[in-house]
């Protein structure tokens, strides 16, 4: 059983411009949430989404956008790129039914590097 | 804002046991007390999770205090493999699907 898949692990982006970063859920998981780690730090909750529609939102801005498909794998979009975006993006997944108080599984992230 | 404070870090002997302490005074009635660590540059690993009882699973055990205020993860024979950060949180509530308020954590080391 496949846990939380995370692409591409690295990439490298200069300012200003777009970068997709993709997620794909533990098996039987519907739910999926984005985080952000900057070096040093705890992660980030950035956003969460459940039957394709974002459901909480943490505090980042509009330049953050996702998107969940029907088969529950999820995207997460960055505009305008600035050198503060380089962080680790990290997904977690989980089941919404028993929420909450589910298990919530992370994937290994991706690494982005802003120039 | 995390509503747990941590030890910012910890040493521990290989071999012996890891307590770590947790404080969440603050913690509401359905709020779940959750364990994760992370290895550097890895993404979090879920260690274990528990409401109200005390919980154990084949990595560690969670002891939450009658009053919730509080709660020890213990890694019952600790390895080098061990040393990590060790993020508790707090998460639940009302519409609370799973969001996750890290904090800084605590780094365990554990030496030879």
């Amino acid at each position: 059983d496949a846990g939380v898949t995370q692409s591409p692990t690295h990439l490298i982006k200069t300012r200003g411009q777009q970068v997709t970063l993709r997620c794909s859920p533990k098996s039987g998981h519907d739910t999926v949430s984005w985080y952000q780690q900057a070096l040093g730090q705890g992660p980030q909750f950035i956003f969460q989404y459940y039957e394709e529609e974002e459901r909480q939102r943490g505090n980042f801005p509009d330049r953050f956008s996702g998107h969940q498909f029907p088969n529950y794998s999820s995207e997460l979009n960055v505009n305008a790129l600035l050198l503060g975006d380089s962080a680790l993006y990290l997904c977690a997944s989980s089941r919404i039914q028993g929420a909450p108080g589910n298990t919530i599984y992370f994937g290994e992230g991706s690494w982005l590097t802003v120039v | 804002d995390a509503k747990t404070t941590q030890p910012p870090s910890m040493d521990c002997a290989e071999g012996r046991a890891a307590n770590l302490p947790c404080n969440h005074s603050t913690i509401s009635g359905n709020e779940y007390v959750y364990w994760y660590r992370q290895i550097h540059s890895q993404g979090p690993q879920y260690i274990i999770h528990g409401l109200k009882n005390n919980e154990t699973n084949e990595m560690a055990s969670l002891i939450i205090t009658e009053d919730r205020k509080s709660s020890t993860l213990i890694l019952p024979h600790a390895t080098l493999r061990d040393t990590a950060v060790y993020y508790c949180i707090v998460s639940g509530g009302s519409g609370n699907t799973g969001k996750l308020i890290f904090g800084q954590g605590t780094t365990l080391q554990v030496k030879p």
